[in-house]
């Protein structure tokens, strides 16, 4: 069936850096559309980034651009989100989706910024 | 970007109840791209509604979608004990701005 398993999350420090990866299996992966969501403890849903199916056509929000990167390898069935500079207010459950209506979600990787 | 807005921020009510939840959008939501989202508890969100009214994979026929321009609903008929959980509406029809609304809790009373 589809699947989505993220991993990479974990406790860093402000200025800090962190990769996270998201294993597809079960469809195409080629074909789709891929996104981080994330979650902040207690807030709601957050689109941080998102890349076309063949990696040419990426965006970010606001509050990421400049300090993180979204890459896939379609031979690998991967997704990839490279965190820099991360700050406090980048603590967060990061969920990789697929397509613009995202469905399946992973089941997030717990990310925590703090000295 | 368009600013979703959802309403009620939580609702109380008992299992068998019929409930609808809205969601308005700041400006109009092209091709109806709207969807809705279940989340429970430590679960990652699941899709129940895309394109306004279209049930996605699954998703039991009590829960139905409607709307189109900028006010959006979602129905759920005859609420069961699974039901009670936070449910989002997401735009994905202003690209790059995809967003989602704040969420409305839906809780056993």
């Amino acid at each position: 069936q589809v699947q989505l398993v993220e991993s990479g999350g974990g406790l860093v420090k402000p200025g800090g850096s962190l990769r996270l990866s998201c294993a597809a299996s079960g469809f195409t992966f080629s074909d789709y559309y891929m996104s981080w969501i994330r979650q902040a403890p207690g807030k709601g849903l957050a689109w941080v980034s998102y890349i076309s199916s063949g990696g040419n056509i990426v965006y970010y929000a606001d509050s990421v651009k400049g300090r993180f990167t979204i890459s896939r390898d379609n031979t690998k069935n991967s997704l990839y989100l490279q965190m820099n500079s991360l700050r406090a207010e980048d603590t967060a459950v990061y969920y990789c989706a697929r397509g613009p209506s995202p469905d399946p979600w992973g089941q997030g990787t717990l990310v925590t910024v703090s000295s | 970007e368009i600013v979703l807005t959802q309403s009620p921020g939580t609702l109380s009510l008992s299992p068998g109840e019929r409930v609808t939840l809205s969601c308005r959008a700041s400006e109009t939501v092209s091709s109806n791209y709207l969807a809705w989202y279940q989340q429970k508890p430590g679960q990652a969100p699941r899709l129940l509604i895309y394109g306004a009214s279209s049930r996605a994979t699954g998703i039991p026929d009590r829960f139905s979608g409607s709307g189109s321009g900028t006010d959006f609903t979602l129905t759920i008929s005859r609420l069961e004990p699974e039901d009670f959980a936070v449910y989002y509406c997401q735009q994905y029809g202003s690209s790059p701005l995809y967003t989602f609304g704040q969420g409305t809790k839906l809780e056993i009373k």
